[in-house]
């Protein structure tokens, strides 16, 4: 398997564009994340589903951050208009289901360097 | 909720020699998982080790091992023969059994010193 995949590696926008990030996830893995990493803040979880479905998206900063995961496959973070503050390395992330032997064990990504000028 | 400290900011150690890297963590759960991840200049997670909480026997991968003390809620890892590859940031984290999500603590530097 070719871990989990994100794109794009790095992306420079201007504050107020739409920014979409992408993710595949492990084949087979039911679980998926968004995490976002800063200097002053660490890792923070934004969102995560299971099977498809939101479960906590608690961790979302704003209604200018939105998440999708249309299928089992592909994944969505969505920041619309973005801010210079929204400058961070966006990390997704899968994992099994709880029955496996791997359960909890999340397989990141190489993540998306964020640069909103 | 649960919170994960990790109280060194950055540590250092000679090639060849071991380290100690500390976390502390809360909880009111009786079972949960315990995580390392390493964070080299690439930025890619990497997990290192991982300890479920009803085992009582620590951890252990090649090097890397784990001083797993529930009633202290202490959780430390432990490098034996230290490697020029092993510098990285090395993230502590949180989960609770049945519920997937990893809460982390905010890292160690680990700086090796030829």
């Amino acid at each position: 398997d070719a871990g989990v995949i994100q794109s794009p590696r790095h992306e420079v926008t201007e504050m107020g564009q739409e920014v979409t990030l992408r993710c595949k996830p492990i084949s087979g893995h039911d679980y998926l994340f968004w995490y976002r990493q800063t200097m002053m803040r660490g890792l923070e979880l934004l969102i995560y589903f299971n099977n498809n479905v939101p479960i906590d998206d608690s961790g979302m900063p704003e209604d200018r951050f939105s998440a999708k995961m249309p299928n089992a496959s592909f994944s969505t973070l969505k920041i619309q208009p973005s801010e210079p503050r929204d400058s961070a390395v966006y990390f997704c992330a899968s994992s099994p289901n709880q029955g496996s032997s791997g359960a909890n064990v999340l397989t990141f990504g190489a993540g998306s360097r964020l640069t909103v000028l | 909720a649960q919170t994960v400290t990790q109280s060194q900011p950055e540590m250092s150690v000679q090639e060849a020699e071991t380290v100690t890297l500390s976390c502390t963590y809360d909880t009111s759960e009786s079972d949960y998982y315990l995580f390392w991840y390493k964070q080299p200049p690439s930025r890619q997670m990497i997990l290192v080790i991982r300890q479920e909480a009803y085992k009582q026997q620590n951890a252990t991968e090649n090097r890397f091992s784990v001083n797993f003390q529930k009633a202290a809620k202490s959780f430390s890892l432990k490098i034996s023969d230290s490697q020029l590859g092993d510098a990285a940031m090395y993230f502590c984290a949180y989960s609770n059994f049945g519920n997937e999500k990893l809460t982390f603590g905010t890292g160690t530097r680990l700086t090796i010193i030829p």
